[in-house]
């Protein structure tokens, strides 16, 4: 079964540090997505990316994160500047359109110190 | 107030009994997503409904438009259906707007 494919599984940054999350999304997906997840709390919406474009982004989703699909495959978030509540799962999602279910990545555990 | 509500929030099983885990919402969707996360963290798509009733092996997933409220059940659960069960709605934009999850344990 199609995958979506996150990497790395785990990163830990210096505060300050940016750093870039990457997600390969399944091929015929059209819509993807950036989530994350602090510890112990809901999963909460970053942003939503749709021909090659942001469709929607959350009030968390400020200047200090950006999101690019740079080769028809990958799909990055990158975080600038990261601040000690930056530590949380972040999830890259993909379907292929509204009438399809989502599939998920595993997940990346980003740590800043 | 949350959009998305779980109840509970916390379970905890003998292995064979029949699981329910409710989830109300307040603002207008486009689906409802049953979703399973496990210890690692990983999320899993269970179901996806806008209307009825679905039925995968032992899960069964129902909603109700009118209410805005779903409802999963586990049947003849078992310790490895142990894991958080999270009700996801999709807004008409797409995106998915998340409960707080219900953590089920199944005891042997």
């Amino acid at each position: 079964e199609p995958e979506v494919t996150q990497t790395p599984s785990h990163q830990v940054t210096q505060m300050g540090q940016e750093v870039i999350l990457r997600c390969v999304p399944i091929s015929n997906h059209l819509y993807f997505y950036w989530y994350r997840q602090i510890l112990g709390q809901k999963v909460e919406f970053l942003v939503s990316f749709y021909n090659n474009e942001i469709s929607e982004k959350s009030e968390i989703f400020d200047d200090q994160f950006s999101v690019e699909r740079p080769d028809g495959s990958n799909f990055t978030l990158k975080i600038r500047s990261t601040k000690l509540e930056d530590s949380a799962m972040y999830f890259c999602a993909s379907h292929r359109d509204s009438n399809y279910g989502y599939t998920f990545g595993s997940g990346t555990r980003l740590t800043v110190v | 107030k949350n959009e998305v509500e779980q109840s509970p929030q916390n379970l905890t099983a003998q292995e064979g009994e029949f699981i329910t885990i409710n989830c109300s919402y307040s603002v207008g969707i486009s689906a409802l997503h049953w979703l399973q996360q496990h210890p690692g963290g990983g999320i899993v798509s269970l179901f996806m409904l806008s209307s009825g009733k679905k039925k995968h092996g032992r899960l069964i997933a129902t909603i109700n438009i009118q209410e805005k409220h779903s409802s999963l059940h586990i049947t003849a659960s078992h310790p490895r259906d142990s894991a958080v069960y999270i009700c996801a709605v999709g807004a008409a934009t797409n995106k998915l707007i998340f409960g707080t999850g219900t953590l089920l344990a199944v005891q042997p």
